[in-house]
């Protein structure tokens, strides 16, 4: 399968500390993008990342991508309680059309 | 300024009574997408529309449907929904097909089956 599996499956840290979630997928890929769910929404796009990209920066966000070991990491640094949430990656498998999502990440933020 | 709006938010049905769920969008973005999420689990897609090019995945069910009569709307028909249909049902938009482009989603419908 070419979904992604993002570890851990849950994470609880204090607000203020930094949250990371790791990702890894099983065939090339072209782009990797994270999103993040709130309880019982939808998908919100947080950041992409191309397979010629290792790392890029959005505020509070930090992603890496290391196509040699077929994964990806991200970071949530000064974590607030707003950032409680589930966070997803999705890879295209080199497909360049289609998104596959993993299972994701429970992160909670404790005040 | 809602930009994927989907209709209703929870919706119940009867076994076996056929349903559908709408999705409109603000964004005139050329694909729809629509998922099916269960709980704690990966939104799954099921179909998807390139402007008027209906692309359905080989492991949906034939029990769902999908219209697409304009750019704006896109419904999602489940003819004789089943217990294990219970789900959430996301639609999302992309500007173009290729993953390059970010997919904005709506906020979910949540369908129960009794």
């Amino acid at each position: 399968s070419q979904q992604g599996e993002e570890d851990p499956q849950a994470l609880s840290i204090q607000e203020g500390e930094n949250a990371t979630m790791n990702c890894s997928y099983k065939t090339s890929i072209n782009n990797l993008q994270w999103y993040r769910q709130n309880s019982g929404r939808g998908l919100v796009h947080l950041i992409l990342i191309r397979s010629n990209e290792r790392e890029k920066h959005s505020g509070r966000l930090r992603v890496t991508l290391d196509t040699s070991k077929k994964s990806s990491s991200l970071l949530i640094t000064a974590s607030r309680a707003a950032d409680t949430a589930s966070y997803f990656c999705a890879t295209d498998g080199g497909s360049n059309y289609k998104l596959t999502f993993g299972k994701g990440t429970l992160l909670t933020v404790n005040p | 300024d809602a930009m994927v709006i989907q209709n209703p938010r929870y919706q119940v049905t009867q076994f076996g009574k056929p349903v559908t769920l709408s999705c409109s969008q603000t964004l005139n973005h050329n694909v729809m997408y629509w998922y099916q999420q269960k709980s704690s689990q990966a939104p799954k897609l099921l179909f998807h529309y390139y402007d008027k090019d209906f692309n359905n995945e080989a492991d949906t069910p034939d029990n769902f449907q999908s219209r697409r009569p304009n750019t704006s709307f896109c419904f999602l028909d489940i003819r004789s929904p089943g217990l294990g249909d219970a789900a959430m049902y996301l639609c999302a938009t992309s500007r173009d097909r290729t993953t390059t482009y970010e997919q904005y989603f709506g906020p979910g419908t949540r369908l129960t089956v009794t």
